[in-house]
């Protein structure tokens, strides 16, 4: 069974487009993340859910909109897609002591 | 704020080689430290941590001990392998109650046969 799971795994669309991913995980965890990780590898926190409720909210701008129907589900919608948004999207969770993330395996975003 | 430095990759060595990854970080207070591990195509995954001064975190033939006088966690490991080859992240918690996790810009390590 997959802990978190986030779909589409590929995503390549046109700039201007608006997207989402999808996420979910089954560890009954309370917490949920979304991370954006560029060319170099460089992993930056974007959102943090706890419960439903948004905790972290990184200076990321306001065209990416997260959602969290439920403590086990954290969606990242996109608006009016850019070139700088191709990077790898992370979703992960974690439980309560918050220290230790499970990830997904991540979403390539490739804009055109 | 917190941060956290890693040394810079990639990082190429040959199959039983001794490998260190250095990482120093700033915080204030007493954070917990990590490393984390991204294998091809994958999400990161926990390798080990260590909460207080002086603790060693192990997995896998990998160790860091947690050193508060030179405010460092460098992640060693005796003899790689070529599965070793990933990028590796550094990262820490602060001890105020509701931190996020800050994470190092990765260093990539490949290892050859």
């Amino acid at each position: 069974d997959t802990a978190v799971s986030q779909t589409p795994k590929y995503l390549v669309t046109q700039m201007g487009n608006d997207k989402s991913i999808k996420c979910e995980q089954n560890l009954g965890h309370d917490t949920m993340y979304w991370y954006k990780q560029d060319s170099k590898k460089f992993l930056k926190i974007m959102f943090s859910y706890n419960n439903k409720e948004l905790i972290i909210n990184e200076t990321v701008p306001n065209r990416f909109s997260p959602k969290s129907p439920d403590k086990a589900h954290l969606n990242l919608h996109i608006n009016s897609l850019e070139l700088g948004d191709s990077a790898v999207y992370f979703c992960a969770s974690s439980p309560r002591d918050r220290e230790k993330l499970f990830f997904g395996s991540g979403t390539q975003l490739s804009v055109l | 704020g917190n941060s956290v430095t890693q040394m810079e990759g990639p990082v190429t060595l040959s199959e039983e080689a001794f490998l260190t990854i250095n990482c120093t970080y700033t915080a204030t207070g007493y954070p917990s430290l990590f490393w984390y591990v991204q294998y091809p195509g994958e999400g990161l995954q926990l390798l080990l941590k260590a909460t207080k001064a002086d603790d060693k975190g192990s997995n896998k033939g990998f160790e860091a001990t947690y050193r508060k006088e030179t405010t460092s966690f460098h992640l060693e490991k005796g003899s790689v392998q070529v599965s070793d080859s990933a990028v590796y992240f550094c990262a820490l918690m602060g001890d105020f109650g509701n931190e996020k996790l800050t994470f190092g810009t990765g260093t990539r390590l490949t290892i050859i046969p």
